[in-house]
């Protein structure tokens, strides 16, 4: 399995819902990561797992909390989100290659998020 | 923290022909540079990537170089096909010890004409 799997593909929610986006992958890494990405913008990062342990925040909201169950599963808890919060919400992995700090991340296909 | 910069924001070629996207950054300590494409509604894919001790690299159509001195580097891409028609991210990144802190650049959308 090469791959990062994102579920919802599609989210609606209201400003007052709790929701959660989940992500899952099977390739052993061990560094997983939120990116936040608007319509015709670039991915920011959000959040980093590094060996389950919250590694990177990047002065997120709270009503934003992230959670990684296991080294496979990454999940983020929304909570009384803004309409501004609408986005696609990417997760990706990756793993150290041997000899080197750097890691190649990969990209699942997102959770296209819209609050009203 | 890292800033990265993308040149040009749009860009449209005829088919054949080849393709420059350029990008900066700004802190000396990054290292890896990779570059991704993202069709329309998809993910974003690496297609090429450079580690700082790497001057270029190329993979069939594509080439990446990198001057750590000006801290420059470029995407090229020879004899553009219509599928090559997506947006592409330049990226920089700082390992901090635990994971790599990937920053993006703001973006190319290239469009492949016939």
């Amino acid at each position: 399995d090469t791959e990062v799997t994102q579920t919802p593909k599609h989210l609606v929610m209201g400003m007052t819902n709790k929701k959660s986006l989940k992500c899952e992958q099977h390739m052993g890494h061990r560094a997983m990561y939120w990116y936040k990405q608007k319509a015709k913008k670039p991915p920011e990062l959000m959040f980093v797992y590094s060996y389950e342990k919250l590694s990177i925040n990047e002065s997120v909201p709270s009503r934003f909390s992230p959670e990684c169950p296991n080294s496979s599963l990454l999940n983020l808890h929304l909570h009384a989100l803004q309409p501004e919060d609408s986005a696609l919400y990417l997760c990706a992995s990756s793993q150290r290659q041997p000899g080197h700090p750097n890691e190649k991340l990969f990209f699942g296909s997102g959770t296209q998020l819209s609050v009203l | 923290g890292e800033n990265v910069e993308q040149h040009p924001s749009t860009l449209s070629v005829q088919e054949g022909d080849s393709a420059v996207i350029k990008c900066t950054y700004s802190d000396s300590a990054s290292n890896y540079f990779p570059w991704y494409k993202q069709e329309l509604g998809k993910r974003p894919q690496l297609i090429i990537d450079i580690r700082s001790n790497v001057g270029e690299k190329k993979d069939q159509r594509i080439a990446v170089t990198l001057n750590k001195t000006a801290k420059h580097f470029s995407l090229h891409i020879t004899e553009t096909q219509p599928e090559d028609s997506a947006v592409y991210f330049c990226a920089a990144s700082d390992f901090t010890g635990t994971a790599s802190k990937l920053t993006f650049g703001t973006g190319t959308r290239l469009q492949v004409t016939l």
